[in-house]
């Protein structure tokens, strides 16, 4: 069964750091790009980052910018969101998501939840 | 930046009803257009990529269409679980944006 599994949210000062980690499973991880979006409580799907298969091609939403790093090991099936200077509005739930080759997100975790509050 | 635009931003229609939803992006985007269904509580699930292409396993009732910068979601007959927020998304290479979503739910 293919199955992407989010984990290390949880409760976090304004700015602490935090690291998700997203377990692949069922498929060929090295093949894929991979991204993280977040929803923010009662809002919308946003898009953090993205990386492609071989970590050649990373790419971030303006709004974590030189904060958040993207990374992933092919040889553990893992893909990670470090996330420092955390601030109140990176408040969210956290999917990681597969992507195919044209770019729609195919495949998604259930979640890992970020809350940063004093 | 790419902006994706979406209306109306929450409707109620009967049972049977056809439901339809538009996407419009702020440039051209020729059809990397996608669209997905998020229930309360669960991920967002993909129903149609590049504009009018049916995920594997998703009902027929859902289509899409358009291309460049105006799209089409359209439920032919509205069923009780499609009550849901679905959103569009465009991709340009590895970016990506969100519209901010069309809540349904049932009259």
């Amino acid at each position: 069964e293919v199955q992407l599994v989010e984990s290390g949210g949880g409760l976090v000062k304004p700015g602490g750091s935090l690291r998700l980690s997203c377990a692949a499973s069922g498929f060929t991880f090295s093949s894929y790009s991979m991204n993280w979006v977040r929803q923010a409580p009662g809002k919308g799907l946003e898009w953090v980052s993205s990386i492609s298969s071989s970590s050649s091609y990373i790419y971030y939403a303006d709004s974590v910018k030189g904060r958040f790093t993207i990374s992933r090991d092919n040889a553990k099936n893992s893909l990670y969101l470090q996330m420092n200077s955390l601030r109140a509005e990176d408040t969210a739930v956290y999917y990681c998501a597969r992507v195919p080759l044209l770019g729609f997100m195919d495949v998604w975790g259930k979640g890992t939840t970020v809350t940063v509050s004093s | 930046d790419i902006q994706m635009t979406q209306s109306p931003s929450s409707l109620s229609a009967s049972v049977g009803d056809r439901v339809t939803i538009t996407c419009q992006a702020s440039q051209d985007i020729s059809n990397y257009l996608n669209w997905y269904q998020q229930k309360p509580g669960k991920a967002p699930k993909l129903l149609i990529y590049d504009a009018s292409n049916l995920e594997t396993g998703v009902p027929s009732r859902f289509s899409g269409s358009g291309s460049g910068t105006d799209f089409t979601f359209t439920i032919s007959s509205l069923q009780p679980e499609d009550i849901a927020t679905y959103y569009c998304q465009q991709y340009d290479n590895l970016v990506f944006t969100f519209g901010p979503g069309t809540k349904v739910d049932i009259k």
